[in-house]
């Protein structure tokens, strides 16, 4: 199993501001995935992050919305930026286990934007 | 549309029987399929799987059935206890690394 810490756990943000948030697992890993739950509903692939390339983005998420950082095997940064209440989800970070099958997720990060 | 429906919300059982929670797929395509439990202001963590070559797969307490013709899974939770008290999700994926499909969970309320 894999190790996760992300911060911050929790935010509460203006409109039109942008939040980075921080991923870092206790091994190397070679994908990191950031995933979103709005309230209510399922938690959304946004995008893979690889290490040394660009992220891969899902239908519906734009790099200029959620820019990507993967500097190395053990970190990734995602930034919401200039957010709108709609922004207003919970943002994990995961990493594979392994197998390509099992995720393990951080605890999340809880964002409201007014 | 949803590829992967949890259609009941939520669900409260008696510390002691039997939980039932079901999960419904569109996609023909997937080939593993997962369950994961979610605590408040936590992450959620993997709680039992199942390929589809299997139609059951048990782990102590827990039980996951596949049905692949309804394309319907179900998790079984026997005897239930007051921390199994969390949120479940259902999730699928036709092989592709790491792009799980995730349901809307059903959150399970165990009552002593």
């Amino acid at each position: 199993s894999a190790v996760i810490s992300q911060k911050p756990s929790r935010d509460i943000c203006q409109r039109g501001t942008s939040l980075t948030i921080q991923c870092q697992v206790d091994s190397q890993v070679t994908m990191m995935f950031w995933y979103r739950q709005q309230p209510g509903q399922s938690l959304t692939l946004i995008a893979t992050a690889n290490q040394g390339s660009e992220a891969t983005y899902e239908s519906g998420f734009v790099i200029d919305k959620f820019p990507i950082s993967r500097p190395n095997l053990t970190f990734s940064t995602l930034t919401v930026s200039n957010m709108s209440p709609e922004d207003s989800s919970i943002y994990l970070c995961s990493v594979d286990g392994g197998s390509g099958e099992k995720l393990f997720f951080g605890s999340g990060t809880q964002l409201s934007v007014l | 549309d949803q590829q992967v429906k949890q259609n009941s919300p939520s669900l409260s059982v008696q510390e002691g029987r039997i939980s039932i929670l079901n999960c419904d797929y569109t996609n023909s395509m997937f080939d593993y399929f997962l369950w994961y439990k979610k605590y408040p202001a936590e992450g959620p963590t993997f709680l039992i799987s199942i390929s589809s070559i299997k139609d059951k797969n048990e782990d102590g307490r827990f039980t996951v059935f596949l049905n692949k013709s309804a394309k319907h899974l179900s998790l079984h939770i026997v005897p239930s206890q007051p921390g199994d008290s969390a949120v479940y999700f259902c999730a699928a994926n036709e092989g592709s690394q790491g792009n799980l499909i995730f349901g809307k969970g059903t959150k399970l309320s165990v009552k002593p």
